[in-house]
């Protein structure tokens, strides 16, 4: 069966980088069309997605982050990570890393980031 | 970016009950519009695809229907476990964006 889990720190000061990193199981990311993707919400609010990487390396970004954002997967070890620069207090959240194409029918148990000095 | 929105923000309604969720693009984007639902503490669940399609051992009760701009999601007869948050999402374009959610909680 297909599962994800996201790991990384748990608290990062501001003007820190955040780097997350997706485990995952039963799917392969070198197969067409499918894509792990990264999804937040802070707490009490909605859904932001973030960014997602395509089996073929393909790589999409939220505009309002992506000066900010990169994401990479290596394949050997079923692995993406997603590091964001130049953390802030607002980036608190809880982190979800997802799989699928455009819809996301897997999800990460989720990994809560605190950042405060 | 593609903007949506979502009526009501919350809803209270009664084991039983008959509740609509809708879902409105700003620009039109066919049929690619999901829905997932979300208990407190956990990670989202999707329940529709391709504005109408239901996921896979996802209960019949559930419904979607639209297309372009307005969509909705049924729940035909609310059970203990749908108090939950729901969300759309559009996946026409870049970025992806989810609805702001709408609380259904027990009247």
């Amino acid at each position: 069966q297909i599962t994800l889990k996201e790991s990384g720190p748990t608290l990062v000061k501001p003007t820190q980088t955040l780097t997350l990193t997706c485990t995952f199981s039963g799917f392969s990311l070198t197969t067409g069309r499918l894509a792990v993707g990264w999804i937040r919400q802070p707490p009490g609010k909605a859904l932001e997605w973030l960014a997602l990487i395509y089996w073929d390396d393909d790589k999409r970004y939220s505009p309002s982050l992506k000066s900010r954002l990169t994401i990479t997967k290596d394949t050997s070890i079923n692995q993406v990570v997603l590091t964001m620069t130049n953390m802030d207090p607002v980036d608190t959240a809880t982190y979800y890393c997802t799989h699928g194409t455009t819809t996301w029918d897997y999800w990460g148990p989720g990994t809560l980031v605190t950042v405060s000095s | 970016d593609i903007q949506m929105t979502q009526s009501p923000s919350s809803v209270s309604a009664s084991v039983g009950d008959r509740v609509t969720i809708t879902c409105r693009a700003s620009q039109g984007i066919s049929s690619w519009l999901a829905w997932y639902q979300q208990k407190p503490g956990k990670a989202p669940n999707l329940l529709i695809y391709a504005a109408s399609s239901l996921q896979s051992g996802v209960p019949s009760r559930f419904s979607g229907s639209g297309s372009g701009t307005d969509f909705t999601l049924t729940i035909s007869s609310l059970q203990p476990e749908d108090f939950a948050t729901y969300y759309c999402q559009q996946a026409a374009s870049f970025p992806f964006t989810f609805g702001p959610g709408t609380k259904v909680d027990i009247k």
